[in-house]
């Protein structure tokens, strides 16, 4: 596709329960970055892939909270036994990780809800 | 670490009044600084940047200009229109300290009344 495809748009799920957020970043683009943006709050790094370089885990707020890429493409979220405090729009961003030109193409979000 | 710091909102304002959006930053080394823009039910989208001290950034009307000697980056335009409502995010990255992701602030809603 022309953007960054971000699968799904919402998801409601119960407290405890794991969750998948897909994201599909734009062909040719080697790095691919997760954001999480929580109601009234900025957007808070989680993780960010670059390649087959190890990726940079420093935003993941617990280890309940994992992200893999497969093939330098595709990424999955992964949030296991869920809180009410996960709730937040999970945005994913992909760029071809130029030094000269960083801009970052944004997806249109997965809006978790933990009930 | 790095910080990013916007005026609260929501700003509102009458279609072609001057906008400005102040920002401030943290950082190590020397970011690059950029606004982004989210429209009402899209993503994310670059507006303008800036990689180096004193340049300016510009993009539809608006600009910043890179102030290192006050850390700002403040956004601004001279006559907006309804058009221009959205949530405005100021942002940094510091690829010389092994952090390539960016560094967000909070956001601030922009509402322009014709």
């Amino acid at each position: 596709g022309a953007g960054v495809s971000q699968s799904p748009s919402n998801k409601v799920t119960e407290k405890g329960k794991d969750v998948e957020l897909r994201c599909d970043p734009i062909s040719g683009h080697t790095a691919l970055y997760w954001y999480r943006q929580s109601l009234g709050q900025g957007l808070e790094f989680l993780i960010y892939f670059q390649g087959n370089s190890a990726p940079d885990k420093s935003g993941l707020p617990s280890d309940r909270f994992s992200a893999e890429r497969t093939g330098g493409s595709v990424s999955t979220l992964t949030i296991q036994r869920t809180q009410q405090e996960d709730s937040a729009v999970y945005l994913c961003a992909s760029s071809l990780d130029d030094l000269s030109d960083e801009k970052l193409f944004f997806g249109s979000g997965t809006q978790l809800s933990v009930l | 670490g790095n910080s990013v710091t916007q005026m609260e909102g929501p700003v509102t304002l009458s279609e072609e009044a001057f906008l400005t959006i102040n920002c401030t930053y943290t950082a190590t080394g020397y970011p690059s600084l950029f606004w982004y823009v989210q429209y009402p039910g899209e993503g994310l989208q670059l507006l303008l940047k800036a990689t180096k001290a004193d340049d300016k950034g510009s993009n539809k009307g608006f600009e910043a200009t890179y102030r290192k000697e006050t850390t700002s980056f403040h956004l601004e335009k001279g006559s907006v229109q309804v058009s221009d409502s959205a949530v405005y995010f100021c942002a940094l990255s510091s690829p010389d300290t092994g952090r390539r992701a960016l560094t967000f602030g909070s956001g601030t809603r922009l509402q322009v009344q014709p």
